[in-house]
């Protein structure tokens, strides 16, 4: 296992385009994680998943968002409609539940909307 | 609501230095703290304290978790331009386990 890992790692679209990223955790683990970052800032909490369920899901996330977990594997997040504003780096993370052996993060997928 | 501060927000100092970054905390529920760094891509897991009063070493890191005043405190000691990066603290709750973050300590190392 190389740990999670996130697909593309980088995108480039058209403001009102759709777009879809993929997350492939760890595969013991059962928590996954999604979190959007802004430069100079801490990642922000989108969303959750244990196993194939989306347990929480951040009040800042517009219904252009939405992410899927079908299998309780692999993970999907979705942007719909996307604007300027979306442009970030969305990072996934996995974890065994409980959390109590930390998240290990991939490499995150870099967004930008022109 | 939950509060995370780091302090400072950027840090400049030589190579062989030594430095303390500030993680100070309001959270309801704690559970745990986590360090990261975080240099182009994602943040990668440096501690994890649950415990007040416990050091936690890595090499020339270190981290220890203040319960009663509400801190952490992460050192790095004999510097080196390599540890020039963005140092994240975090927390878990008790209630659902999403990660609360800092803003971060921007640290540069210079030659």
């Amino acid at each position: 296992d190389t740990g999670v890992s996130q697909n593309p790692r980088h995108k480039i679209t058209k403001r009102g385009q759709n777009v879809t990223f993929r997350c492939d955790p760890i595969s013991e683990h059962n928590r996954l994680y999604w979190y959007r970052q802004t430069l100079g800032q801490g990642p922000e909490f989108l969303t959750y998943f244990q196993n194939e369920a989306q347990l929480e899901k951040s009040r800042l996330l517009s219904d252009r968002f939405s992410a899927e977990r079908p299998k309780g594997s692999f993970s999907t997040l979705e942007i719909q409609r996307t604007e300027q504003g979306d442009s970030a780096m969305y990072l996934c993370a996995s974890s065994l539940a409980g959390g109590d052996y930390g998240y290990t993060f991939g490499s995150g997928t870099r967004l930008t909307v022109v | 609501e939950d509060k995370v501060v780091q302090s400072p927000l950027s840090l400049v100092v030589h190579e062989g230095d030594t430095v303390t970054l500030n993680c100070s905390y309001e959270v309801t529920n704690f559970r745990s703290l986590l360090w990261y760094k975080q240099e182009k891509k994602a943040p990668t897991f440096l501690f994890m304290l649950t415990s007040s009063g416990i050091e936690k070493k890595s090499g020339r890191l270190s981290s220890i978790l203040d319960k009663k005043e509400l801190f952490s405190i992460l050192n790095i000691t004999a510097t080196q331009t390599g540890d020039s990066a963005v140092y994240l603290c975090a927390f878990i709750t008790d209630s659902n386990y999403q990660l609360i973050w800092g803003a971060g300590t921007k640290l540069i190392i210079k030659p």
